[in-house]
């Protein structure tokens, strides 16, 4: 059964700064894998979506990354803002049902 | 101005009572999903469809029950037999033709049940 880890769960840095979220996951037959933002008490944004046959997708200030044989993709946040304080979850697809197997998600805080 | 939409956005039911969350989109998706999403931790598939009158359970589908009658709309039946009904539910739905099913939510309906 695939399972879906963020770390960290938490994360406060200053403004600024460029920071990494990563995502990790057991089963390496993925479809596809999300990044979301979550603001509280809110739905979910999707942010990126990366193919399995894909390594990246950047959209503005971010980046993700995938690299399938060894379980992990990572969300990089250039020049941070305090907008950017939100829940990030990433979830892959396993099969072409697209049934998504969410992490816990990093509960991220950019200070001013 | 195409999206899903969810309602009510918060819901208040006393133990014992089934209730019924409604998922509307305007997307023209095929797939429509519901997931659970309990304080502090990522989201739980309850339930599927990926074709009207027709829907699987997903990993935590005890307690609940949909039905698929029209494209556009998915609702949750939340019934006395869920055992912990208190929780922050989202309805999601997504394409299923061409390869790239990328998922779009809605803004989710918080229950309370006391």
């Amino acid at each position: 059964k695939q399972e879906v880890t963020q770390i960290p769960a938490a994360l406060s840095v200053p403004e600024g700064e460029n920071l990494v979220l990563n995502c990790s996951f057991t089963d390496s037959a993925i479809y596809n894998l999300q990044w979301f933002r979550q603001d509280p008490g809110k739905g979910l944004t999707s942010l990126l979506l990366i193919q399995s046959s894909q390594r990246e997708q950047t959209s503005g200030r971010l980046n993700a990354s995938l690299d399938k044989s060894s379980g992990r993709s990572t969300l990089y946040i250039a020049a941070s803002q305090p907008g950017d304080s939100a829940t990030y979850l990433c979830a892959v697809s396993s099969n072409a049902g697209n049934m998504l197997t969410f992490g816990g998600g990093t509960r991220l805080m950019v200070k001013p | 101005d195409g999206g899903i939409t969810q309602s009510p956005k918060y819901l208040f039911r006393k133990e014992g009572q089934n209730v019924t969350l409604s998922c509307e989109q305007n997307l023209n998706h095929d797939a429509m999903y519901w997931y659970r999403q309990d304080p502090g931790q990522g989201l739980r598939l309850i339930y599927y469809s990926q074709i009207v009158n027709d829907f699987q359970k997903g990993d935590i589908a005890e307690g609940y029950s949909v039905s698929r009658e029209k494209k556009e709309s998915f609702p949750l039946t939340v019934t006395s037999a869920q055992k912990n009904p208190t929780a922050f539910y989202l309805c999601a739905s997504s394409m299923t033709s061409g390869r790239v099913y990328e998922q779009y939510f809605g803004p989710g309906t918080r229950l309370t049940v006391t």
